[in-house]
């Protein structure tokens, strides 16, 4: 069962426009949703991560947006650049005990320049 | 500070063979994990480590996988006997284990494991 789906599977935006993935969980445990970027080769990379006591997070050009009634939430890449291309997995996982991250598939992200 | 450091990147074994992978942890990190990551798909957990004690390891194919974490420190993940379908990424992650953002997890770059 996959505890978090994300969508689009692939994504094309043009320089400087607005890339946006969405994610929607099923755990109502989960209490803690970080955002990974992997370049080719690379193993995922940290982004950006928000707890569920907040709606929104913001760290420069990356958003991430949370609607915890609604079990979903959402990367927002502002003035995307081609440096952004990469595949973007948002994750869940709980804050304690077993506390491993349930990953979506993934959003593989193109920025045309 | 020195990232996750796992070896080999890249393994090529026929099935039926044995093969090991090796993580070191950033120092200090008492959370240890290892994910297998399918072509084109996110990554799972195999198991997790809470220093050297086995916290899930629900999702490991006991039959053929084991790890260890000897001292609570580095790790090894062991494949025997290897199938085709065990072709993968294998990636191993590590994180505090304590503190309000003790879940943030800082992977290795993996290593790519090739079945033939």
């Amino acid at each position: 069962q996959q505890q978090v789906k994300q969508s689009p599977q692939s994504l094309i935006v043009q320089k400087g426009g607005i890339s946006i993935i969405n994610c929607a969980y099923e755990n109502t445990a989960f209490d803690y949703f970080p955002w990974y970027q992997q370049f080719p080769g690379k193993g995922p990379a940290l982004l950006i991560a928000i707890r569920p006591d907040v709606s929104e997070k913001k760290e420069g050009r990356f958003t991430i947006s949370f609607n915890k009634s609604a079990k979903q939430f959402s990367l927002h890449i502002m003035d995307s650049q081609p440096g952004d291309s990469a595949t973007y997995f948002c994750a869940a996982s709980r804050l304690t005990g077993a506390n491993n991250l349930f990953f979506g598939t993934g959003t593989r992200l193109t920025v045309i320049p | 500070e020195a990232g996750v450091a796992q070896s080999p990147r890249y393994k090529i074994i026929e099935k039926r063979q044995s093969v090991a992978f090796w993580c070191n942890p950033i120092s200090g990190h008492a959370t240890l994990y290892w994910y297998q990551q399918i072509l084109g798909q996110g990554p799972k957990l195999l198991i997790q480590f809470q220093n050297n004690g086995v916290v899930d390891d629900s999702q490991l194919p006991k039959d053929r996988f084991s790890a260890e974490r000897l001292k609570g420190v580095d790790s090894t993940l062991k494949i025997q006997p290897a199938k085709l379908e065990d072709s993968a990424v294998y990636l191993c992650a590590s994180s505090l284990g304590r503190g309000v953002w003790g879940t943030e997890a800082f992977f290795g770059q993996g290593t790519r494991l090739t079945v033939v």
